[in-house]
């Protein structure tokens, strides 16, 4: 079974500078959440989807980071204009859906590695 | 803020040793989940406990729950030098919107 993919691995932009991650989830995982891990830090929730759906962005700065899952499969999150604090590792997750599906384990990709500058 | 609080921070053993570590979280808990994260990879779950249970095993894992302390601990037994990562507790609970909220981590260094 393939795991979570993600896209770019590493990413270097200069501060003020616009990034998008591409996250493609286990095949059938209904949820799909997005991490921002600082260094030293365990990761924080940024946004949850189910389906195509958000059902929590409370800890999104949605002045600048937006996310979109249109076809309830793959997903984006973008950043612009970035800021040095947000260099840190972006992690996306799945799980199965349905009603309990928040409360199944999740399955985490790679990560993307961002340095802003 | 963060739900889970790992302790101790680092570890440090030998092979073949125990290595335990401890989570402590703040509210009520649907369930409560370990991870695994290698230098350079993404997370890895390890075992989940329910809230209505005190105790689980997973091959060298042993995962006990304590709801009346919030508390909750990992340990691996006959560590092996794979076993270094850092670990994280994540407690699910209804009050965070039923969302994972992880913990800081317990960097764990098994030497050969």
């Amino acid at each position: 079974e393939a795991g979570v993919a993600q896209s770019p691995r590493y990413k270097i932009i200069e501060k003020r500078q616009s990034v998008a991650f591409w996250c493609n989830p286990i095949s059938g995982h209904a949820t799909l959440y997005w991490y921002q891990q600082i260094l030293g830090q365990g990761p924080k929730l940024l946004i949850q989807f189910q389906n195509n759906g958000v059902v929590d962005d409370s800890q999104l700065p949605k002045d600048r980071f937006s996310a979109e899952r249109l076809k309830g499969v793959d997903s984006t999150l973008k950043i612009q204009p970035a800021k040095l604090e947000d260099s840190a590792v972006y992690l996306c997750a799945s799980s199965f859906g349905g009603l309990a599906g928040f409360m199944r384990e999740q399955y985490f990709g790679p990560g993307t590695r961002l340095t802003v500058t | 803020s963060q739900q889970g609080e790992e302790d101790p921070q680092a570890l440090s053993i030998q092979e073949g040793e125990n290595a335990t570590m401890n989570c402590s979280y703040k509210t009520s808990i649907n369930n409560l989940q370990w991870y695994r994260q290698n230098s350079g990879r993404g997370l890895v779950h390890l075992i989940l406990i329910r809230s209505n249970e005190r105790e689980k095993h997973s091959g060298r894992l042993r995962v006990t729950l304590d709801t009346s302390k919030k508390s909750s601990s990992l340990l691996i037994t006959a560590s092996q030098a794979a076993d270094t990562a850092s670990y994280f507790c994540a407690a699910l609970t209804s009050a965070a919107g039923n969302k994972l909220t992880f913990g800081g981590g317990t960097r764990v260094l098994v030497k050969p």
